[in-house]
């Protein structure tokens, strides 16, 4: 079967830095997404890993290491507006059968910007 | 131009009734998706379409049927509703399940069932 896990809520202020983790064991993999969700709004991209190391997309990064079955989203300078549940998604390999095309989810991290 | 529209926003019904739940996108993609929210804030897979064709066809209760008509048009019909479905139904849609651009998901289906 497929296991994501992240934590359920963090918290940070105003213009600080946090790390959403999240580990992965699924069978195979094919990449890990990012997305933003706000509150009664649609999931939206924010980045995608499939080589281990670090993407840097302005105040979002995101890490990989696929040994180790691992991910982080690392958002800096936080505002306000950052209040959101942040999902993490594993591609796993795209074997024929019932792993095709599709993506798995974690359960999404709180996140609450304090003024 | 919203990219992936569903209809309707907010469905309100009682148990037993059946109904249905619109998707289209012009984003020109391949394949789409239908995925259920539930009050944890748990994503899942439905189903996905190919180009017409069912590729994905997660363990999901008999009386929930998609149906694409073209690949710009994904739709989903719930036969008997029953209290355990209500959730926000997400439709979503990608250059293709063959690759590895991202998914982009329309605004939700907020299922009530009284």
């Amino acid at each position: 079967g497929q296991n994501i896990d992240q934590p359920t809520e963090m918290t940070a202020t105003e213009g600080a830095i946090v790390q959403i983790n999240c580990t992965y064991q699924t069978s195979g993999f094919n990449g890990l997404f990012w997305y933003q969700q706000h509150a009664g709004e649609a999931p939206t991209f924010l980045s995608y890993n499939v080589l281990d190391g670090l993407e840097e997309k302005g105040r979002f990064s995101s890490f990989l290491s696929r040994s180790k079955g691992y991910s982080y989203l690392l958002l800096k300078e936080l505002q306000m507006k950052d209040s959101a549940s942040y999902l993490c998604a594993v591609r796993p390999r795209a074997d024929r059968g019932s792993t095709l095309g599709r993506l798995y989810f974690g359960r999404g991290t709180q996140l609450t910007v304090w003024p | 131009d919203t990219a992936v529209s569903q209809t309707p926003k907010y469905l309100v019904t009682q148990m037993g009734n059946d109904k249905s739940i619109k998707c289209e996108q012009n984003l020109g993609h391949d394949t789409m998706y239908w995925y259920k929210q539930d009050s944890k804030k748990f994503l899942k897979i439905m189903f996905s379409y190919n180009n017409k064709e069912l590729i994905i066809n997660e363990t999901v209760p008999n009386r929930f049927s998609p149906k694409s008509p073209d690949k710009a048009h994904l739709n989903l019909h719930i036969n008997s509703l029953e209290l355990g479905d209500s959730a926000v139904y997400f439709c979503a849609s990608s250059h293709s399940y063959r690759s590895n651009q991202p998914q982009h998901f329309g605004d939700g289906t907020r299922l009530s069932i009284l």
